[in-house]
């Protein structure tokens, strides 16, 4: 049981390129997200799945899309990436009113 | 104002002491509150969650809820170098608002525990 697993762990980007951050979960959790997180600044939801077949928009939505594979695969995509990007991107999944759990992160420098 | 706000800190005490940590939060429709813990370069880790008045318990940890006042806590009894982290507090969105069942972050504590 990995619980939430996200790949790559280290990503460097230069302005304009695209990439796509993979997160998956095997606790069979319907709800997962996407933050970024910032210095100072908390963790920020970009976009959220509450359950297969279904995304919406988080607070920080901008420059970012997602695809929610199926019930295991949550992914994000950042289409033309700028420096504003720069930052540590956690994927968590939850069940219900349970707590959400979070994977490791990818930390993504876009120069 | 933001919707979950912390004293970024950070904040110092010494070793066996009491560490008290606030959260206030704007949402009066709130039904949830959670604290992790988040070491640095890791992930955060759910430490307790709360959903009613009052206090609750969990080993050294203590998270208290006033509903009335919008306000959270986290009281970290025998505060040991370990617990060195920031420490988040997450405030989950009730029925009917625009925030229902995504969690607020705040900005995190950042708490120091010396020898």
């Amino acid at each position: 049981n990995a619980g939430v697993t996200q790949t790559p762990k280290f990503q460097v980007l230069k302005t304009g390129q695209s990439m796509t951050l993979q997160c998956a979960q095997d606790m069979n959790h319907n709800s997962m997200y996407w933050y970024r997180q910032d210095p100072g600044m908390g963790l920020r939801l970009i976009y959220y799945s509450a359950s297969e077949g279904t995304t919406d928009k988080g607070e920080v939505p901008n420059g970012y899309n997602v695809s929610r594979l199926n019930k295991r695969e949550f992914s994000l995509r950042l289409e033309s990436a700028a420096p504003s990007q720069t930052s540590v991107y956690f994927c968590a999944s939850t069940q219900g009113w349970q707590t959400q759990y979070f994977g490791p992160g990818t930390r993504l420098l876009v120069l | 104002q933001k919707e979950v706000e912390q004293n970024s800190g950070p904040l110092s005490v010494p070793e066996g002491a009491i560490a008290s940590l606030n959260c206030t939060y704007s949402d009066r429709g709130s039904q949830s509150f959670f604290w992790y813990r988040q070491y640095s370069g890791k992930s955060p880790e759910l430490i307790m969650f709360i959903y009613s008045n009052g206090d609750k318990e969990d080993g050294r940890f203590t998270a208290q809820l006033n509903k009335a006042s919008q306000y959270v806590s986290l009281l970290i009894r025998d505060s040991q170098p370990s617990d060195s982290a920031t420490y988040l507090c997450a405030v989950k969105g009730g029925a009917g608002g625009t925030s229902y069942g995504k969690l607020t972050f705040g900005q995190g504590t950042i708490l120091t525990v010396h020898p």
